[in-house]
């Protein structure tokens, strides 16, 4: 069955970077496209990009150009997202997501990770 | 950005009733929207895309309707398993939004 298991909890200080993994099993990994979301307390959703697994190619929302790299290892079917210059409201749960789309971008979301906590506090 | 917003904010239902959810955009989007079911402490579930396409294994009784800028997830017969908070979704324009929930409670 298709999986996606993140890496655990993060506490971080302001200024420091976070990279979280998204461990994949199950299907192909290269035939679907990840994306990333994350929720702070008490807010909605917000996608901050995705990771086409075959090509490595990647989409940022503008809001996080600069500060986010997605990547990912085919090896160890893994995709990571890494934020820098972390500050208190970069505190949320991150999540991992799989785009629906067989071999093609469809821009909704059909498996989901556990969504780690990254907290950031000094 | 393409603002999502979901009514009521909160629902408060029995079992076996009909929940009608609403989720309008700030502009056009076509019928590129979905549903998703998140339970505490859970990952979301995607019930519909396009609006009105069920995801595998969504049971019948949920629907999707609309286009454009209003949308309605209904729940024909609310069963003890779909008290959860349920959001929607769109993927017409960049960067891709959610809305802000609604919560289906028992009432």
């Amino acid at each position: 069955q298709v999986q996606l298991v993140q890496s655990g909890a993060e506490v971080k200080k302001p200024g420091a970077s976070v990279r979280v993994s998204c461990k994949t099993s199950g299907y192909t990994f290269t035939d679907y496209y990840i994306h990333w979301m994350r929720r702070a307390p008490g807010q909605g959703l917000e996608w901050m990009g995705w990771i086409n697994p075959k090509s490595g190619a990647i989409k940022y929302a503008q809001k996080f150009e600069g500060r986010v790299t997605m990547t990912r290892d085919t090896s160890i079917t893994t995709a990571y997202m890494e934020l820098s210059s972390l500050a208190s409201d970069d505190t949320a749960v991150y999540y991992c997501a799989r785009d629906r789309g067989n071999d093609i971008w469809s821009g909704y979301f059909d498996y989901w990770g556990q969504g780690p906590l990254v907290t950031v506090s000094s | 950005d393409i603002v999502l917003t979901q009514s009521p904010a909160t629902l408060s239902l029995s079992p076996g009733e009909r929940a009608t959810l609403s989720c309008r955009a700030s502009q056009n989007i076509a019928f590129y929207l979905a549903w998703y079911q998140q339970k505490p402490g859970q990952a979301p579930r995607l019930l519909i895309f396009d609006a009105s396409k069920r995801a595998s294994g969504i049971p019948g009784r949920f629907s999707g309707s609309g286009s454009g800028t209003d949308f309605t997830l209904t729940i024909s017969s609310l069963e003890p398993e779909d008290f959860a908070v349920y959001f929607c979704q769109q993927r017409s324009g960049w960067p891709l939004t959610f809305g802000g929930g609604t919560k289906v409670e028992i009432k």
